[in-house]
């Protein structure tokens, strides 16, 4: 079965540089959430879009601003990196229904040097 | 605000026997989704089990089982028949059904260790 694909797997930024995160669902679902795991960390919601339209915000930094496409596929963008940016970013995608399991991607390992 | 809590960040199973790893969940919802997801060290996140509030019987796929006990508001996973496979953290998460916050809130985590 497909699962959810995210791109790049890994990446390496110096501060203050700029990273583009994508995300491509499982086909058919509707909707995407991004995750950060630091360190050592448990998951924290960043953000999810439902339909292409932003459903809920969690703790996201200002810097931070993503998107839901027409293909429903979404971008991350990351400007001004700090080294604290360092984590795990994963996505999540799910079909809105009555029990709406999330299955996660890979993840994107991002490194801030 | 709805906090989920992982009281054991490190437990340790012989291969072939049974653990149970523990959660508790603070919430004033009446409905909601309860999971239970694994992270080897690959990180992928996999998802083992998951419970809906409203359903008494507990869920189980295969070896992993659950005891959901709403009113005490506990989670508990239980893993028979342990193997070596099974060596992963642990993250308990919690979810409400409706409304605009689909997010999933998530444990500490449980490190499992898996001895042969």
């Amino acid at each position: 079965a497909a699962g959810v694909i995210q791109s790049p797997r890994h990446l390496i930024k110096e501060k203050r540089e700029t990273a583009t995160l994508k995300c491509y669902p499982i086909p058919r679902h509707d909707t995407v959430y991004w995750y950060q795991q630091g360190p050592g960390q448990d998951p924290q919601f960043l953000i999810s879009f439902y339909e292409k339209m932003q459903s809920d915000k969690g703790s996201i930094p200002d810097r931070f601003s993503a998107q839901q496409f027409s293909d429903y596929h979404s971008e991350l963008n990351m400007s001004s990196l700090e080294l604290g940016d360092s984590a795990l970013y994963f996505c999540a995608s799910s079909l809105v229904a009555a029990v709406e399991t999330q299955y996660f991607g890979p993840g994107t390992r991002l490194l801030v040097l | 605000a709805q906090t989920v809590t992982q009281s054991q960040p490190e437990m340790s199973v012989q291969e072939a026997e049974t653990v149970t790893l523990s959660c508790t969940y603070d919430t004033s919802e009446s409905d909601y989704y309860l999971f239970w997801y694994k992270q080897p060290p690959s990180r992928q996140m996999i998802l083992v089990i998951r419970q809906e509030a409203y359903k008494q019987q507990n869920a189980t796929e295969n070896r992993f089982s659950v005891n959901f006990q709403k009113a005490a508001k506990s989670f508990s996973l239980k893993i028979s028949d342990s193997q070596l496979g099974d060596a992963a953290m642990y993250f308990c998460a919690y979810r409400t059904p409706s409304g605009s916050a689909r997010q999933l809130t998530f444990g500490s985590g449980t490190q499992l260790t898996v001895l042969p």
